[in-house]
């Protein structure tokens, strides 16, 4: 099955600075790449996806990259702000079916 | 706040006891998973529907979970006798398409002790 890996576990930048959070994916047939948000305690909220027929999409703040051949993609968020921070997963999916998640990064925005 | 409702916010259960929890779903959405998420945040898949019909589950979900989604009903999860290691946030989530534009609610947690 899929395995959706999320390389940085924790990440700190300054306020105003980018973050940007890189995972990978196994299975050449997923075709859906969403991102989600958690705060502590609380649940997951969308914050951007991508389809595999684009390899960039953009939402105000945040870029998502996607590199089909490398079965790699990235989140950018620029010009970031104490709000950001949050728990970010990656995941992958297949048409019609479950959604395979990374194990989360961490990302601290110090004012 | 999250078009998909799930109660109760928290559950205390004792080892052996039933767990149930319920789900209802963003109106118009035909497609239902839940997950389980621990305390390490990794995520599990448990089990879909599509309308009342169960699409995908794992074996878990098949020897120790009683779930389904009725119709005109919300949708229900119930762990038919609880272990510790059942302690974590179980997420539901709806789709439309079932290929995209989840709606996760605000999540079930459970405490097993």
């Amino acid at each position: 099955g899929e395995k959706v890996e999320q390389h940085e576990s924790t990440l700190s930048v300054r306020e105003g600075d980018s973050a940007v959070i890189n995972c990978t994916y196994t299975d050449t047939a997923s075709s859906y790449f969403p991102w989600y948000k958690q705060e502590a305690g609380k649940s997951l909220h969308f914050v951007i996806d991508i389809r595999s027929n684009v390899d960039r999409k953009q939402s105000q703040r945040l870029i998502v990259l996607l590199d089909k051949k490398a079965k790699r993609f990235s989140l950018h968020i620029t010009a970031t702000q104490p709000e950001d921070s949050a728990i970010y997963f990656c995941a992958a999916s297949r048409s019609n079916n479950r959604i395979f998640f990374g194990d989360g990064t961490q990302l601290v925005v110090k004012p | 706040n999250s078009k998909v409702i799930q109660t109760p916010r928290y559950l205390v259960k004792g080892q052996g006891q039933k767990a149930k929890m319920r789900c209802i779903p963003e109106k118009g959405h035909p497609v239902v998973f839940w997950y389980q998420q621990n305390k390490n945040n990794e995520f599990k898949f448990l089990i879909n529907f599509q309308n009342q019909e169960v699409l995908q589950q794992i074996d878990m979900t098949e020897k120790r979970f009683s779930a389904e989604c009725p119709s005109n009903s919300p949708c229900s999860l119930e762990i038919q006798s609880s272990e510790a290691g059942d302690s974590a946030l179980y997420l539901c989530a709806s789709s439309l398409t079932g290929v995209s534009d989840y709606t996760f609610g605000s999540g079930t947690r459970l405490l097993v002790i």
